[in-house]
């Protein structure tokens, strides 16, 4: 079965200019997560969805930030007035069900880059 | 959550055995330790997660102290499409994703 995709792999834009970014998880996934990763760095938390549950939002950087996810399944990532510290790599994952043992399936993910 | 700590970078021969370490002194009872890696430009992959027992797969072996407050990885025969970013979590409500080690399999 296909995987966890994203969309689009690559996405140049200008300071100040809004993006989206998609993810689109493995059919019948629950979870949702989003995180982005900067040059060299580890992966940093953004957010996550589960069911129809509210989403934590705790990692968001700013409120320039936000995200979506329609009908329990495609999420956008949407970033406002982007800013060259955005820049960066972000992934998505989805899991079956957030628990404990859930596993992680990752997308090839997005790489931002704000000019 | 549980926080982990890696060395960030470890070298390995091909062939040889490579042993990643982790440890993760707060883990709680009902907390997994998973390991994950990153092959440059590419999503993490899943590896393998335990409880408190050692796990095998046609990955990787996992093995965990008894205290439960670290963790090896061990790839039995490393190659070189080893060499990648190497994640040791604890799950929890979220996943937290440090810096990992970074493994160089040498030829």
């Amino acid at each position: 079965g296909a995987g966890v995709s994203q969309s689009p792999s690559n996405k140049v834009t200008e300071k100040g200019k809004d993006v989206e970014l998609r993810c689109d998880p493995i059919s019948g996934h629950t979870a949702l997560y989003w995180y982005r990763q900067s040059l060299g760095q580890g992966l940093e938390f953004l957010i996550y969805f589960q069911g129809n549950s509210a989403p934590d939002k705790s990692g968001l950087p700013s409120d320039r930030f936000s995200a979506e996810r329609t009908g329990g399944s495609v999420s956008t990532l949407t970033i406002q007035r982007t800013q060259q510290e955005d820049s960066a790599v972000y992934l998505c994952a989805s899991t079956l069900q957030r628990g404990l043992t859930d596993t992680q399936y990752f997308g090839p993910g997005t790489r931002l880059t704000v000019l | 959550d549980a926080k982990t700590t890696q060395p960030p970078s470890m070298d390995c021969a091909e062939g040889r055995a490579a042993n990643l370490p982790c440890n993760h002194s707060t883990i709680s009872g009902n907390e997994y330790v998973y390991w994950y890696r990153q092959i440059h430009s590419q999503g993490p992959q899943y590896i393998i997660h335990g409880l408190k027992n050692n796990e095998t797969n046609e990955m990787a072996s996992l093995i965990i102290t008894e205290d439960r407050k670290s963790s090896t990885l061990i790839l039995p025969h490393a190659t070189l499409r080893d060499t990648a970013v190497y994640y040791c979590i604890v799950s929890g409500n979220q996943f937290y994703f440090g810096t990992g080690t970074s493994l160089t399999v040498i030829p």
